[in-house]
């Protein structure tokens, strides 16, 4: 089945800097990538998705790349900001199949 | 309008007993899912309603584990003989239909087992 590995698991940034986060899937039949931003004991949240037809999307401060030759795609928030402070999931569909199967998530910390 | 919820927040029963978690999806949304969220983890598929049928049960981990949605809108997971082990968040999602991608999380129901 489809496996989605995450990394960093943790990432510390000043406040106005970039942060990065990446995931790589298994599967090739995956066609549909959102990112979810969990607060502490919050509901996931959609903030941005992509489908494999497109290879990059942008929503103000926040893009995502996908690279479907190499099976990765990538988070990027830029301007960051105290409150982008979160967990941050990346999770894959599969073609065909409805569950999202999610990486382990990034801790990112946004310092004043 | 009303997102995703889901009742109760929080759950405490001891190991051997049995749970009902209920979600309410959003208004209109046919297809629904569960997932279970560990500490420091992400969510863990577990099973996929179309309308009142379990189109997918195959993240649910033993027999213990059961779900329903008789009437296509409300579900509940039913967790018999509890163990720690099952200790974990309970999140439901909604999406509008089987062919919609953007699936939209409740807060989750926290169970733990003693």
């Amino acid at each position: 089945g489809e496996n989605v590995e995450q990394h960093p698991s943790t990432l510390s940034v000043q406040e106005g800097d970039s942060a990065v986060i990446k995931c790589t899937y298994s599967d090739s039949a995956s066609n549909y990538f959102p990112w979810y931003k969990q607060e502490l004991g919050k509901r996931p949240q959609l903030i941005i998705d992509i489908r494999s037809n497109v290879g990059e999307k942008k929503d103000q401060r926040i893009a995502v790349t996908l690279n479907k030759t190499a099976k990765h795609f990538s988070l990027h928030i830029t301007e960051t900001q105290p409150e982008d402070s979160a967990v941050y999931f990346c999770a894959a569909k599969v073609a065909g199949f409805q569950k999202l199967v999610f990486g382990t998530g990034t801790r990112l910390l946004v310092s004043p | 309008g009303a997102g995703v919820s889901q009742t109760p927040s929080n759950k405490v029963t001891e190991k051997g007993k049995y749970v009902e978690l209920r979600c309410d999806p959003i208004s209109g949304h046919t297809a629904l899912y569960w997932y279970r969220q560990s500490l420091g983890q992400g969510p863990e598929f577990l099973i996929y309603f179309q309308g009142t049928g379990a189109a997918d049960d195959s993240g649910l981990p033993n027999d213990r584990f059961f779900a329903v949605r008789p009437e296509g809108s409300v579900s509940t997971l039913k967790i018999q003989r509890t163990e720690r082990g099952d200790s974990a968040v309970y999140l439901c999602a909604s999406s509008f239909a089987e062919s919609t991608d953007t699936q939209y999380f409740g807060p989750g129901t926290r169970l733990t087992v003693l």
